[in-house]
């Protein structure tokens, strides 16, 4: 079936460290990938996007590249902020069915 | 950002009652879709629809029914709410397939006592 894997939360870091968030995932066909963020009280904002193999997706300073070999879609930045804080979610989009298929979402805290 | 309003974004229910969430979109966009949000769970989807009159079920539909009849409107419809619902209501919308990004909705908080 169609699933996708997100490390467990809650992750806590301090102000400029760096961030990874795993995210793997399995799939029938070939899906396009995708990075959300939630932050308190709102609706899912798309934070970036891969549509195949080896692409790259970027946006405000965050970072993932789609690694087919491995199924993996791993969330990077290299210096956070206190605005980072929120909620990430990786999800998958596939063609048939026309649906998408989310992770569990991993809580950033990033303290002072 | 994309122009989705939710209505109501609150609402507290009784067991037993009716509801119906309404989605409505500016952006003309085919796809709408119903997501459920719960700790633990992610986003679940409930329904979604690639066309006016045209639905189909998501992962976890039992107990919600929804209708489009125009290309701007989706309702989901708690026919007799009860507890397990309580949750946080998604709408998105996707121009095109599901290989195409969608866009969320602010949502609905429905508590049903």
């Amino acid at each position: 079936g169609n699933s996708v894997t997100q490390m467990e939360g809650p992750v806590t870091l301090s102000e400029e460290a760096f961030l990874t968030i795993n995210c793997t995932y399995t799939a029938t066909g070939y899906p396009s990938l995708f990075w959300y963020v939630q932050y308190p009280g709102e609706g899912l904002q798309l934070l970036l996007k891969a549509t195949k193999a080896d692409d790259k997706g970027s946006n405000k300073g965050f970072e993932a590249t789609y690694r087919k070999e491995t199924t993996s879609f791993h969330l990077e930045k290299g210096s956070v902020q206190v605005s980072d804080s929120a909620v990430y979610f990786c999800a998958l989009g596939l063609n048939t069915g026309n649906q998408f298929y989310f992770g569990t979402g991993t809580s950033l805290t990033v303290i002072p | 950002d994309a122009g989705i309003t939710q209505s109501p974004r609150h609402k507290v229910t009784e067991t037993g009652t009716p509801v119906t969430l309404r989605c409505h979109q500016t952006e003309n966009h085919r796809y709408m879709y119903w997501y459920r949000q719960d700790p633990g769970h992610g986003l679940r989807l409930i329904h979604y629809s690639y066309g006016v009159k045209d639905t189909d079920k998501g992962e976890v539909s039992d107990g919600y029914s929804v209708s489009r009849s125009k290309t701007e409107d989706f309702l989901l419809t708690l026919e007799s709410a009860t507890s397990s619902q309580t949750s946080v209501y998604f709408c998105a919308i996707s121009e095109r397939t599901g290989l195409n990004e969608q866009f969320f909705g602010p949502g609905t908080r429905l508590t049903v006592l």
